[in-house]
């Protein structure tokens, strides 16, 4: 099903190695998300951008960093300042920016830093 | 600042039985409640909305401000309600449709 997509499903890193997540979405949605899921502590809000070039960091920013060129766009850059970066990450989009607007999520990928 | 807290990581309920699963909010303006879902080997949905006040798939959850509460519950439970359950909130006053995130609840129903 397309909507929104993500790639890989899997990806594997040496630790020092910054690495992008790849989000992409056909739906036509102003915002879109990144978020982190670890067991028990649910999801986390990295960054998010309601519009194109414009973006802003969410509750766990550090050690990441995103670009917006592009509506349909929202890459992820998990850099190497990032300690703990092994975990499942969620991107996710809504059609605009209000409060009552439904998330739509993408089928994650899950990333194992060594 | 924006909190929703999940008391229960884990319910284990029996088919048939209704469930309750809890969630509290700390939100000092006016709320968006919301009930997300995430079956095995799919991707996380959303189940409903306290603004749309509707029934999906025999859930229903009620916003008590006073006890600053959303709770969702079901009077009797399938098996293929099995799967975890986050509650999430937005607010009006701050950035648009951010969405904080509780813990998740892991359902089980077993037959």
């Amino acid at each position: 099903d397309g909507g929104i997509t993500q790639s890989p499903k899997y990806l594997f890193r040496k630790e020092g190695q910054n690495v992008t997540l790849s989000c992409e979405q056909n739906l036509n949605h102003d915002a879109m998300y990144w978020y982190r899921q670890d067991p028990g502590q649910g999801l986390r809000l990295i960054y998010y951008s309601q519009i194109v070039n414009d973006f802003q960091k969410g509750d766990i920013a550090e050690g990441y960093s995103v670009s917006r060129e592009k509506k349909e766009s929202f890459p992820l850059t998990v850099t190497s300042a990032q300690k703990n970066p092994t975990a499942f990450y969620l991107c996710a989009s809504s059609p605009g920016t209000g409060s009552f607007y439904e998330q739509y999520f993408g089928p994650g990928t899950r990333l194992t830093v060594t | 600042a924006q909190r929703v807290t999940q008391p229960e990581k884990l319910l284990s309920v029996f088919k048939g039985a209704p469930v309750e699963l809890k969630c509290n909010y700390s939100y000092s303006g006016s709320p968006e409640l919301f009930w997300y879902v995430q079956y095995s080997r799919q991707r996380l949905q959303l189940l409903l909305r306290h603004i749309s006040r509707e029934s999906i798939k025999g859930f229903t959850a009620d916003l008590n401000k006073g006890e600053t509460s959303f709770h969702l519950k079901k009077p009797f439970a399938q098996e293929e309600d099995s799967a975890m359950y986050y509650c999430a909130l937005s607010g009006r006053e701050t950035s648009g449709s951010r969405l904080t995130f509780g813990e998740g609840t892991q359902l089980t129903v077993n037959p």
